[in-house]
């Protein structure tokens, strides 16, 4: 597609269910990050894949967040046994460039996950 | 570790008015500098980048930023304010071989 795609849009989840969301890169994209972000602040970096490698996953908050890119362009970001803390608006970015290669980021609308 | 700082949480400007958006960064060496604008619902959209030469460098929208090594700024700009540039405004810094560090954020409200 033409820009990074992101589903779904909003998900309500009872505390303790698990989501998966879903992001589509811009096609040919090497690198991929996903970002959290909390009501009025930035967004924070949870993780990042070169491809199909997750090199760096220092930001994800707890082990029940997991994420994958087994094929080097859509990813899932796994967030199992959700809690209220985990309510957030969930970005996907893609970069044409290895990470650190001064790329620009361009930026999925987000996933908005509310859990109750 | 480096951080971004955006010390307004909210300003209110009336249209047509100049503009002026504070960052200021903390690390050791020259970052790679952004500024990105977030509308509700949206993703975030680069206005501008930084990686050297030119200290003022120009972006979409009318947008402008300075970069100023000595205050470890890099304020945005734009000289008259549309109804259109109501939204969140990010800096963010990239430090070469790391991660993209967003600063809290500055909401532009705009009266008519």
């Amino acid at each position: 597609g033409a820009g990074v795609s992101q589903s779904p849009r909003y998900k309500v989840a009872k505390r303790g269910q698990d989501v998966a969301l879903r992001c589509d890169p811009i096609s040919g994209h090497v690198s991929l990050f996903w970002y959290q972000q909390a009501l009025g602040q930035g967004p924070e970096f949870l993780t990042y894949f070169q491809n199909e490698a997750q090199l760096d996953k220092s930001g994800l908050p707890s082990d029940r967040f997991f994420a994958e890119r087994p094929e080097g362009s859509v990813s899932t970001l796994k967030i199992q046994r959700t809690q209220q803390e985990d309510s957030a608006v969930y970005l996907c970015a893609s970069s044409l460039k290895d990470r650190g290669v001064t790329g620009e980021l361009f930026f999925g609308e987000g996933s908005r996950l509310t859990v109750l | 570790a480096q951080s971004v700082t955006q010390p307004d949480i909210h300003i209110t400007v009336s249209e047509g008015a100049s503009l002026e958006l504070r960052c200021n960064y903390s690390y050791g060496a020259t970052p790679y500098l952004f500024w990105y604008v977030q509308s509700p619902g949206q993703g975030l959209q680069l206005l501008l980048k930084y990686f050297s030469g030119d200290t003022l460098v120009q972006g979409i929208k009318g947008f402008e930023a300075e970069f100023k090594r000595s205050q470890s700024s890099f304020n945005l700009r734009k000289p008259s304010v549309h109804w259109s540039d109501a939204a969140e405004y990010f800096c963010a810094v990239e430090d070469y071989g790391q991660n993209f560090v967003f600063g809290p954020g500055t909401r532009l409200s705009v009266l008519p």
